[in-house]
């Protein structure tokens, strides 16, 4: 069963507009979430959470939402360049002294210039 | 600065031959370590996390193995490669007040 989900798994953009990836979790008890970053053949860059705590977190071109009531968070990229073309995958975790990441299967951007 | 290496970047192994891949951090004590594998098409799978040495817990049951021998060490192992081992393997870390965890360059694995 997959507690985190991307159901879209790729996304076009035009440059300069904006992008909204989604991502859906079914675990209620989750506390934190995160969207990584993700080139080929590379390891995932962290590039902005949110805990439970809050519905909204801004870092540059950066914003996450969460609802939790409807178990859903987003990430927008305003305004998007050619340069976020990448995997983007969110993920959300427990409290607890591991801590381990649960992540959803990715979203392809291609921001097209 | 904390830094995390992974050996090798690629990999080719025939099926039933064995298996070690090597994770290392730098620059922090006492990390929490994670395997994870993405398999072609799809998302980040968790195999095994260790929250100290010789503590190892396993997500799902497989093919492999892992063993924490250092307190920075990450160790993941096969005795026999299956053709459903092939993947990017990535290992990470994350420190107890961290919230996010911090993930190694991967290592593709293709078993022929």
């Amino acid at each position: 069963d997959q507690q985190v989900k991307q159901n879209s798994p790729s996304l076009s953009v035009q440059e300069g507009r904006i992008s909204i990836l989604n991502c859906d979790y079914t675990n209620s008890m989750f506390d934190y979430f995160l969207w990584y970053k993700k080139y080929p053949a590379e390891g995932p860059t962290f590039l902005i959470s949110i805990s439970s705590i809050k519905d909204k977190n801004e870092d540059g071109r950066f914003t996450v939402f969460l609802n939790k009531s409807a178990k859903h968070l987003s990430l927008h990229i305003v305004p998007s360049q050619p340069g976020d073309s990448a995997v983007y995958f969110c993920a959300a975790s427990l409290s607890g002294s591991a801590r381990q990441l649960t992540f959803g299967s990715g979203t392809q951007l291609t921001v097209l210039p | 600065s904390q830094t995390i290496h992974q050996w090798p970047a690629t990999l080719v192994q025939p099926v039933g031959s064995p298996l070690s891949l090597e994770c290392t951090v730098e620059g922090t004590s006492n990390p929490n370590l994670y395997w994870y594998r993405q398999a072609a098409g799809r998302g980040l799978q968790l195999l095994f996390y260790s929250v100290g040495i010789g503590q190892i817990s396993s997500e799902v049951p497989q093919n492999l193995s892992a063993s924490r021998p250092q307190d920075r060490q990450f160790i993941l192992s096969s005795k026999k490669l299956l053709l459903s081992d092939s993947g990017f393997y990535l290992c990470a870390w994350r420190g107890d007040s961290d919230t996010e965890a911090f993930f190694g360059q991967g290592t593709r694995l293709t078993v022929v």
